[in-house]
Parts: C-alpha cells; sequence; structure tokens
C-alpha cells in the first residue's frame, strides 16, 4: 500500500527558478527520504531525515518535516535542467520495507 | 565499481511464458527488494528479503515468485498466472545496520513487455 502522496504531480519551471514539492503520509513514521529518478532509469536516494528532526540541507536540496502534520517539503534552489526528473517520497514502514508515494515530474525549462 | 545490475534491459514476453529477471549486487547488503513501476506511478513492492534463504511477499506478490539463495543474487520470475505483467521493474538493496535507516540502492530496471 503507498502511505506517501506528493503534490503536485507535474511542475514546470524555468531554469534558475525553484522547485517545491509536498509528501504527505497517514501513520507515524521513523524517517522519510526522498529519491529522485531520471526517465527510464533506477532510483538515485537524495536525502533521509528522521522523525526527529525538522529540517535538513543537502547542497541545492531542502527538505522539511512536520510530524504533526504528517507531511514533508522538497525544495530544490536554482533548478537546473539536470534536475528535470520524478522526486518521489518514501516513508519506513515495519520490517526494513519503504512505501512510495506516485512522485511528483518537474520539468525544467532553458 | 559496487552497485546493482539488472539484466536484461528490455524484454518481451509472449502470453503464458515465464520469465525471469535478474538482480545482482555487489554492494553486501543483507536486503533485497523488488518493485513494479507502472507508467506516472509511484513504485509498488513485490517480494522483499532480508537474508539468504527467506523471503516475504510484497503487496502485489501474486503471480510473481523469488528465490534468494546467495546473498549477491535476487532473482523474479513473473509467471503466466500474472494477468498484467507489462510493466518496469526495479530491484533494490539496503544494509540493514539500523533498522530505521533503510536507504535503499537501485538498479537500472528491466521494462517487461508481453506481446
Amino acid at each position: 500500500s503507498q502511505q506517501g502522496e506528493e503534490d503536485p504531480q507535474a511542475l514546470s519551471i524555468q531554469e534558475g527558478e525553484n522547485a517545491t514539492m509536498n509528501c504527505s503520509y497517514k501513520t507515524s513514521i521513523n524517517n522519510l527520504q526522498w529519491y529522485r529518478q531520471n526517465s527510464g532509469r533506477g532510483l538515485v536516494h537524495l536525502i533521509l531525515i528522521r522523525s526527529n528532526e525538522r529540517e535538513k540541507h543537502s547542497g541545492r536540496l531542502r527538505v522539511t518535516l512536520d510530524t504533526s502534520k504528517k507531511s514533508s517539503s522538497l525544495l530544490i534552489t536554482a533548478s537546473r535542467a539536470a534536475d528535470t526528473a520524478s522526486y518521489f517520497c518514501a516513508t519506513d514502514a515495519q520490517d526494513y520495507k519503504l512505501s512510495f508515494g506516485a512522485g511528483t515530474t518537474v520539468t525544467v525549462r532553458a | 565499481d559496487g552497485g546493482i545490475t539488472q539484466s536484461p534491459k528490455y524484454l518481451f514476453r509472449k502470453e503464458g511464458q515465464n520469465v525471469t529477471l535478474s538482480c545482482e549486487q555487489n554492494l553486501n547488503h543483507d536486503a533485497m527488494y523488488w518493485y513494479r513501476q507502472d507508467p506516472g506511478q509511484g513504485l509498488r513492492l513485490i517480494y522483499y528479503s532480508q537474508i539468504v534463504n527467506d523471503f516475504q511477499k510484497g503487496d502485489i506478490a501474486e503471480g510473481y515468485s523469488v528465490s534468494r539463495e546467495k546473498k549477491e543474487s535476487f532473482p523474479l520470475t513473473v509467471t503466466s498466472a500474472q494477468k498484467n505483467p507489462t510493466a518496469f521493474y526495479l530491484c533494490a538493496s539496503s544494509p540493514v545496520q539500523a533498522r530505521s535507516y533503510n536507504e535503499q540502492f537501485f538498479g537500472p530496471g528491466t521494462r517487461l513487455t508481453v506481446l
């Protein structure tokens, strides 16, 4: 079953702009992860935020987590054409499993 | 190079045939996973294995089978019982040092098409 739901489903921005996408989930979690998938490829892990953390940065990525609202956001600053991809949030479940959302497709226009 | 390999990249199957998708990792990870991805959708878990010679059903195991005879290998068989097997199949692995921190490493995927 899919616990995470990303919003929006698709996002188109100009190069240099920021991109923000959100993830909502239903049950309590230990951590939340974000992954990127280029078209027709496997997923690449971007960042993991633990349930006791509120914000985390990695390069041009900023992730927030609000456990009271059961939501997370991923911000990509100063976007580049290479950021064009689908982005998925994943929440941990029991027994080492992850539950993935349907993803946000980001298109960065030159 | 350490990583996960999947083969073949593209696979075509006739209806009624079983096919096996290969997944190999040299990351020394204990856990391995198989996911199915349909167009515009997220990943759905088919099977997973935390240790050699043991595996568990995921959310959509019907019509699929797996084996885990070696730590490095986790092949997936799509049987003729799977009614709609055309999809993109992704294999992943993760270390099992800490229960909660299970970043997964993905292979490049196999695109299966039923003719």
